[in-house]
């Protein structure tokens, strides 16, 4: 079975641009968490989507903006880029609204390096 | 709000050498607590887990046991190989504006060398 997939890889912006990344989960889990590594640091929660609501919000400035679509995807977007914003995005997904009950299972993430 | 804080790395062992990574959290209620590990280029992966205090989280040879009295969650290994040379990090999860989130150390990172 396929594990959560990411796209893009890696990417490159300048500042000022907008960026969408995308997340698939694994098959049947309906909750779906973004969340940033900036290199040297551990992962911050960004949101958190459970049956295409938004369930919970990190402390990140409202350029930052994620949906979940019908299918359980999501996807993340960022406006105006800031040179801060370089980081490791992190989508992971998980059978229930909560972490408590289970794993969250991590994508290998999506390099973003705003140049 | 809630933390989590762990010992700063890189820590570099020998093989088959004991392994220790303190990890110490604050939080206002009785979250549960993971280790989770990053191999080189890949995800993150949940290592083991404990939801209550004095449970015992293991698995692949680590353990970890949820002390509420000193708010720890160390890990440790009795024989480290080659193999285990990855980022680990120290996590607990917490309710925020209706859902769970989790909250991550800053990670240690061990070169496990023959």
């Amino acid at each position: 079975d396929a594990g959560v997939t990411q796209s893009p890889t890696h990417l490159i912006k300048t500042r000022g641009q907008h960026v969408t990344l995308r997340c698939s989960p694994i098959s049947g889990h309906k909750s779906v968490s973004w969340y940033q590594q900036v290199l040297g640091q551990g992962p911050q929660f960004i949101f958190q989507y459970y049956e295409k609501e938004e369930r919970g919000r990190g402390n990140f400035p409202d350029r930052f903006s994620a949906r979940q679509f019908p299918n359980y995807s999501s996807e993340l977007n960022v406006n105006a880029l800031l040179l801060g914003d370089s980081a490791l995005y992190l989508c992971a997904s998980s059978l229930e609204g909560t972490v408590n009950t289970g794993e969250l299972f991590f994508g290998e993430g999506s390099r973003l390096t705003v140049l | 709000g809630n933390s989590v804080t762990q010992m700063e790395g890189p820590v570099t062992l020998s093989e088959e050498a004991f392994l220790t990574i303190n990890c110490t959290y604050t939080a206002t209620g009785y979250p549960s607590l993971f280790w989770y590990v990053q191999y080189p280029g890949e995800g993150l992966q949940l290592l083991l887990k404990a939801t209550k205090a004095d449970d015992k989280g293991s698995n692949k040879g680590f353990e970890a046991t949820y002390r509420k009295e000193t708010t720890s969650f160390h890990l440790e290994k009795g024989s480290v190989q080659v193999s285990d040379s990855a980022v680990y990090f120290c996590a607990l999860s917490e309710w925020s504006g209706g859902g769970n989130k989790l909250t991550f150390g800053t990670g240690t990172q061990l070169k496990v060398e023959l």
